[in-house]
């Protein structure tokens, strides 16, 4: 149990277009959902925490109107990043909480995002 | 906000080895700390996780300690194998409605 997917696992585009990457929890319901960022050799940083139904929380510096969260159903989020440029070119993780009582958050497998 | 420090940055070990990755956290408030495992190009796997309340958790050859008073937790790999080389990560948050605040992450590599 506990599955996340995300789609697609690994993307290239052109600079100034936008991609789109899909979260989905796959056995459970997820109320919250949040995106991370992750450099070559780094840790995990955390974009934002998106709720079901809510504007998203964003983390201090990362820019809204660029990197836009939907989290629409219990079971789906979205990251599209938008007019992409080659310093946006990361590897960006989805995780997932089921709701109230867990802290548990379980991670999707990563999508690497290329910009050209 | 909270912070957390992960010691050693790389751990390099003998198959058959034990080890012992160590972290501290600054909140006193926390209260939840899972460990990941991320292999390369994935995502991280949740190994393990300790909630204040207990000071000890094990699951086969992985156990996790912690120590409120201190401020600092550890993750005990025992009889490694080279299927645990990976990345491993801990973290902490202070509620279930919270974020986590990883360390850096340490590098366990097992030979042969």
């Amino acid at each position: 149990g506990a599955v996340v997917s995300q789609h697609p696992s690994r993307v290239i585009c052109k600079s100034g277009t936008s991609v789109k990457i899909e979260c989905r929890s796959l056995d459970f319901q997820a109320t919250t959902m949040f995106w991370y960022r992750q450099f070559p050799k780094q840790s995990l940083m955390l974009m934002a925490t998106s709720n079901e139904g809510s504007k998203a929380t964003y983390e201090q510096g990362v820019e809204k109107d660029k990197f836009l969260i939907n989290h629409a159903s219990l079971t789906l989020s979205t990251l599209t990043v938008t007019s992409a440029h080659p310093e946006d070119s990361s590897f960006y993780i989805c995780s997932a909480r089921s709701g109230k009582g867990t802290d548990t958050q379980y991670f999707g497998p990563g999508t690497r995002l290329t910009v050209l | 906000g909270e912070n957390v420090e992960q010691h050693p940055s790389t751990l390099s070990v003998q198959e058959g080895d034990s080890a012992v990755i160590k972290c501290t956290y600054s909140d006193s408030a926390s209260n939840y700390f899972p460990w990941y495992k991320q292999e390369l190009g994935k995502g991280p796997q949740l190994i393990i996780d300790i909630r204040s309340n207990v000071g000890e958790k094990k699951d086969q050859r992985i156990a996790v300690t912690l120590n409120k008073t201190a401020k600092h937790f550890s993750l005990h790999i025992t009889e490694t194998q080279p299927e645990d080389s990976a990345v491993y990560f801990c973290a902490a948050s202070d509620s279930g409605y919270s974020t986590l605040t990883f360390g850096k992450g340490t590098m366990l590599l097992v030979s042969p």
